[in-house]
């Protein structure tokens, strides 16, 4: 079955760094385009960033752009979010999503909406 | 700057009809799409282009959509769709991404 397990959270001072990774199982990853979305506390959703499923693509919200950097190995099942210079309004459980994959005969496209995420990690920016 | 506006809540008794709106000026040009989340879970689909129901959705969920507004409609609602609900669309190339405030769901 689909899967798609978070890890790479937890407590970091401000301007530090961290590293976020999703291991996918229970489908071909390299298909599919990818999410990062973050929640912060009591929040609602926030797109984070996207990366296309050969990674020849990524765009990213306003509010991590230049700060963060969205990544895939597709050898590897592994999507991954480098976070730098992280602030307090940075707090969050990410989540990252999976792309749903339109067919038509042979031919599949990744598209909206997400059909899978994960279940999230906890992301705490604090001195 | 693309936005997405939702009503931050709303109530609603069991047994009657919930509608939940979404509005963007994108929205005539680009589809919708819709998420439930109930607390501490990731949220999971319950419409997807605008009017389409995904399998293992119950059929009382349903969506509509109008010039820049799209409504998911909850008909004989149940204590268990009490949750937050989001909307979401996109740029045209479907990598920009974006998410309504979120509205949430009250069953009295």
């Amino acid at each position: 079955q689909v899967q798609l397990v978070e890890s790479g959270g937890g407590v970091v001072q401000p301007g530090r760094s961290l590293r976020l990774s999703c291991e996918v199982s229970g489908f071909t990853f390299s298909r599919h385009d990818m999410h990062w979305v973050r929640q912060a506390p009591g929040k609602g959703l926030e797109w984070v960033a996207g990366i296309w499923h050969d990674g020849s693509n990524k765009d990213y919200a306003e509010s991590v752009k230049g700060r963060f950097t969205i990544s895939r190995d597709n050898s590897q099942n592994t999507l991954s979010l480098q976070m730098n210079s992280l602030r307090a309004d940075d707090t969050a459980v990410y989540y990252c999503a999976r792309e749903l994959l339109y067919c038509s005969g042979l031919a599949c496209r990744s598209g909206l909406p997400f059909d899978f995420w994960g279940q999230g990690t906890l992301v705490t920016v604090s001195s | 700057s693309f936005e997405l506006t939702q009503p931050p809540s709303m109530s609603v008794s069991p047994g009657q009809t919930a509608r939940i709106t979404c509005s963007g000026d994108a929205l005539p040009k680009q589809y919708a799409y819709w998420y439930q989340q109930r607390p501490g879970l990731a949220p999971i689909l319950v419409i997807y282009k605008d009017t389409e129901r995904p399998s293992g959705i119950p059929e009382r969920f349903s969506g509509s959509s109008s010039g820049t507004t799209v409504t998911l409609t909850i008909s004989g609602v149940q204590a268990e769709d009490e949750a937050d609900y989001y909307c979401q669309s996109a740029h045209s190339n479907d990598t920009y991404v974006v998410f309504g405030g979120g509205t949430k769901l009250t069953v009295l």
